[in-house]
């Protein structure tokens, strides 16, 4: 176990719903960061978040967003969803300590079903 | 050309045999290698993490870095059932930032099957 725990464990929808999946981080890591993976792309980052701010984007599309709250929770909100978005997204969190290269650790994700 | 090229495998080895898997990679960029191993229907655990060139062991795993040739490998020695899995190589840039490493750039993944 992680220690980073995401909720729902599986989501099925119809296309153009919202959904919202969240993040709940290690205790003390202040970064999470969110991928998505499927069979063809494989995993892909798509942003970062450290201590409530945006650090750094991937192959986010615009109907994705993210955010972090003041508790170091994150959310990852998909909307007008497509039949591509089909994909397993995981949640990473790390301590993010400066000078330093850290691990990040991964929860045990959300599968998307868009029917 | 992608940025991080592994083969998907399948691979299937029996117990006890050495494995061997590899990417290669372009950017040049790049400086920290790691290796998760992801079993099926869980999140990527980190396995091996290495700075720069050189060799790297832990156990049974050997990580091992070739910057000049752009590729990586890890070895697996005495390989058993409890390591099947798939296997992802991801790499960052610098990682030395303030709030946090770079993201990580991950191969498609290699799976794995050991057979007793």
């Amino acid at each position: 176990d992680s220690g980073v725990t995401q909720t729902p464990k599986h989501l099925i929808t119809a296309t153009g719903q919202r959904v919202t999946l969240r993040c709940s981080p290690r205790s003390g890591d202040l970064s999470v960061y969110w991928y998505q993976q499927s069979l063809d792309q494989g995993l892909q980052f798509l942003i970062q978040y450290y201590n409530g701010e945006e650090r750094a984007k991937g192959n986010i599309l615009e109907r994705f967003s993210a955010q972090q709250f003041p508790d170091l929770h994150s959310e990852l909100n998909l909307s007008s969803l497509e039949l591509g978005d089909s994909a397993l997204y995981f949640c990473a969190s790390s301590v993010a300590l400066q000078g330093m290269t850290d691990t990040q650790y991964f929860g045990p994700g959300t599968r998307l079903t868009v029917l | 050309q992608k940025e991080v090229e592994q083969d998907p495998g399948p691979l299937s080895v029996p117990e006890g045999a050495i494995v061997s898997l590899n990417c290669t990679y372009s950017n040049s960029a790049f400086q920290y290698f790691m290796w998760y191993r992801q079993y099926s229907r869980k999140g990527p655990e980190l396995l091996m993490y290495t700075y720069s060139s050189g060799n790297k062991e832990d156990g049974r795993f050997t990580a091992q870095v070739d910057k000049s040739s752009k590729y990586i490998s890890l070895f697996i020695r005495d390989s058993q059932p409890s390591d099947s899995a798939t296997y992802l190589c991801a790499m960052s840039g610098s990682g030395i930032t303030q709030g946090g490493s770079e993201k990580l750039v991950f191969g498609k993944g290699t799976k794995l099957t050991v057979n007793p």
